[in-house]
């Protein structure tokens, strides 16, 4: 079956600008997460969802980052006033209860320049 | 603050040979993830471990759990080449009675296995 699947696979940007990434996850996966993965680190937890709802959005750094996922399914991943600190790799994952188990996508590689 | 601890980082092997990376954690966890990431590539679920001793195989790669001493290990047995890539510890932060929780995740450990 398909994975999850994340858009767009490159972003390049200017410092200053507004960003969107998408992430569509497994179907039927009611959990939804955001990771943030630094050149040579491992990722880094941003949100996660649980339905609708955000559960714990805890890793989020500051507030020009905001994510949604009004239907449950597809969530989007919001980034103001870009600063070059945010270039990295934002991984999507996405899992079901009881397994728990976190599948990911292949990741949007962001570029603020 | 839960800590997660890869050792070691850097790891450069010679095909045939053996070694073990280790993975500690700071807090209790009722479960421990191994991945592995190709360059350029998303993270590939290796293996779960869900209880205390837990153990499981795949290949040359094995795993195990010691939740009292906060630890696993990933075993490579006989490396060859394809096994080169950068491999990941996660422990699972479900807290209480939810059904679901974040990872956090080691820094990693950077494999080269060379003829």
């Amino acid at each position: 079956g398909a994975g999850v699947s994340q858009t767009p696979s490159n972003k390049v940007t200017e410092k200053g600008k507004y960003v969107e990434l998408r992430c569509d996850p497994i179907s039927g996966h009611t959990a939804l997460y955001w990771y943030r993965q630094s050149l040579g680190q491992g990722p880094e937890f941003l949100i996660y969802f649980q339905g609708t709802g955000a559960a714990d959005d805890s890793g989020l750094p500051n507030d020009r980052f905001f994510a949604v996922r009004p239907e449950g399914s597809v969530s989007t991943l919001k980034i103001q006033r870009t600063e070059r600190g945010d270039s990295a790799v934002y991984l999507c994952a996405s899992s079901f209860y009881p397994s728990r188990e976190q599948y990911f996508g292949p990741g949007t590689r962001l570029t603020v320049t | 603050e839960l800590k997660v601890e890869q050792n070691p980082l850097f790891l450069s092997m010679q095909e045939g040979k053996n070694y073990t990376i280790y993975c500690n954690y700071s807090t209790t966890s009722d479960r421990l993830y191994w991945y592995r990431q190709d360059p350029g590539k998303s993270l590939e679920s290796l293996f779960v471990l869900l209880s205390n001793g837990a153990v499981k195989q795949e290949g040359r790669l094995m795993a195990s759990l010691d939740t009292k001493a906060r630890l696993s290990t990933l075993h490579i047995t006989a490396a060859v080449h394809d096994l080169s890539a950068t491999y990941f510890c996660a422990v699972d932060m479900r807290v209480g009675g939810g059904s679901q929780g974040n990872l956090i995740f080691g820094k990693g450990t950077k494999l080269s296995v060379k003829p």
